[in-house]
């Protein structure tokens, strides 16, 4: 079974450049999350969807960043412009509905590294 | 106060021992509680979900003290393979399937 996608996998840019972190959720999942890790900050929620509608983007550092979720199976992460601090690995995740014990499931992560 | 707590670690361990990692969580009304488990450089993979009655998975058992809003993780004849990051994940009331993640235990275990 297909997994969490995400592309890139890695993303080397100059500061003030915009990023696009793109994901597709696994088939059938409602519920789509954006988390960014950092070595000081750990795992942190940015922003989540249920049926492709933001429910909480209160995690979105800056008005540099923004999401979308066109459709079920796509969604993007845009930082606009980038900025050296925001170097981390940006993981997007999706779970299932059905309240508790829901697990989210995880893409591979975009290492992006900001110069 | 952070909503979830675990100690850093790191855990140096030998082959065969038995290790227990403990996590608070700051919401008492909190759902469900899970242990992830993150290799160096991959993404966080579920380990186990833990129940209120406690729970076992092979050599792996999670325990949930809702009174003391304590969750613990014993791993019992550890193996190199079990070296990793073992966050403590918890749902908080009216999240939605919103998770919030500790910062994580290291755990290394040696020959």
């Amino acid at each position: 079974d297909a997994g969490v996608i995400q592309s890139p996998r890695h993303e080397v840019t100059e500061m003030g450049q915009e990023v696009t972190l793109r994901c597709k959720p696994i088939s059938g999942h409602d519920y789509l999350f954006w988390y960014r890790q950092t070595m000081m900050r750990g795992l942190e929620l940015l922003i989540y969807f249920n049926n492709n509608v933001p429910i909480d983007d209160s995690g979105m550092p800056e008005d540099r960043f923004s999401a979308k979720m066109p459709n079920a199976s796509f969604s993007t992460l845009k930082i606009q412009p980038s900025e050296p601090r925001d170097s981390a690995v940006y993981f997007c995740a999706s779970s299932l509905e059905g309240g508790d014990n829901q697990p989210q499931h995880f893409g591979d992560g975009t290492r992006l590294s900001i110069l | 106060r952070k909503e979830v707590e675990q100690d850093p670690g790191p855990f140096n361990v030998p082959e065969g021992a038995t290790v227990a990692f403990n996590c608070t969580y700051s919401n008492s009304a909190s759902q469900s509680f899970f242990w992830y488990r993150q290799d160096c450089r991959k993404e966080p993979k579920l380990l186990m979900s833990v129940y209120s009655s406690g729970n076992e998975d092979g050599r792996f058992t999670a325990q949930l003290n809702r009174a003391s809003q304590y969750i613990s993780l014993l791993i019992r004849d550890s193996k190199l393979s079990d070296s990793a990051t073992y966050l403590c994940v918890v749902n908080p009331p009216g999240g939605y399937n919103k998770l919030i993640f500790g910062a994580g235990t290291r755990l290394a275990v040696h020959p």
